[in-house]
């Protein structure tokens, strides 16, 4: 099986271009997380997508971030006019249902993005 | 806002001894789940051991434990007979069994050295 796929695992960008990420979750799993890491920092929350529906987006920045999950295909992060301090690495993960005891979620490999 | 809290930035151990690393957290909740990561060079997040707080009986896989201790909101790691593959970031994360707020509150991580 699959675990959860990101691409691409590095990305570089010109400050004021767009960085778009993307992530494919376990099969079958409909719940979507993304969280960013900054160099010697733990993973902080980002957004929580379920299919079509962002359910908290409480840990994005209120521009330039935005975030989608749509029916068909992967979940894309969207970074418009990047700026050095988002140069971090991005982790999704994904999980099966939340309402589950212990809802786990698994991550993927995480994509370096590096802002020139 | 939910905090978690690892005051070791690096430990160090000898190989097959056994390690404990601190993590506290601090909530105004009852329920919510406690987890242990480890993140190696390769930057992939690997669950290594979770925790409800609702249970009393701290969990343990392999030989990897915890200590639980909810009225002092604190939840140590302790890794028996340390491996040179245990050498890793090991990142202690809480999240709220409530629906809808299923994002991962991340310590800052300990960075984990194994001494040959």
């Amino acid at each position: 099986n699959a675990g959860v796929m990101q691409n691409p695992r590095h990305l570089v960008r010109r400050r004021g271009q767009e960085a778009r990420l993307r992530c494919s979750p376990v099969k079958g799993h409909s719940h979507v997380y993304w969280y960013r890491q900054l160099p010697e920092e733990g993973l902080k929350f980002m957004v929580y997508l379920q299919k079509e529906n962002i359910i908290d987006e409480s840990g994005m920045p209120k521009e330039r971030f935005s975030a989608e999950f749509p029916k068909e295909g992967p979940s894309i992060l969207r970074i418009q006019q990047v700026v050095r301090g988002d140069s971090a690495a991005y982790f999704c993960a994904s999980s099966l249902k939340p309402g589950l005891a212990v809802n786990e979620q698994f991550f993927g490999p995480g994509t370096r993005l590096t802002v020139l | 806002a939910q905090t978690v809290t690892q005051s070791q930035p690096e430990m160090s151990v000898q190989e097959a001894e056994t390690v404990t690393l601190s993590c506290t957290y601090d909530t105004s909740e009852s329920d919510y789940y406690l987890f242990w990561y480890k993140q190696p060079p390769s930057r992939q997040m690997i669950l290594v051991i979770r925790q409800e707080a609702y249970k009393q009986q701290n969990a343990t896989e392999n030989r990897f434990s915890v200590n639980f201790q909810k009225a002092a909101k604190s939840f140590s790691l302790k890794i028996s007979d340390s491996q040179l593959g245990d050498a890793a970031m090991y990142f202690c994360a809480y999240r709220f069994s409530g629906g809808g707020a299923d994002g991962l509150t991340f310590g800052k991580g300990t960075h984990l050295i194994i001494q040959p």
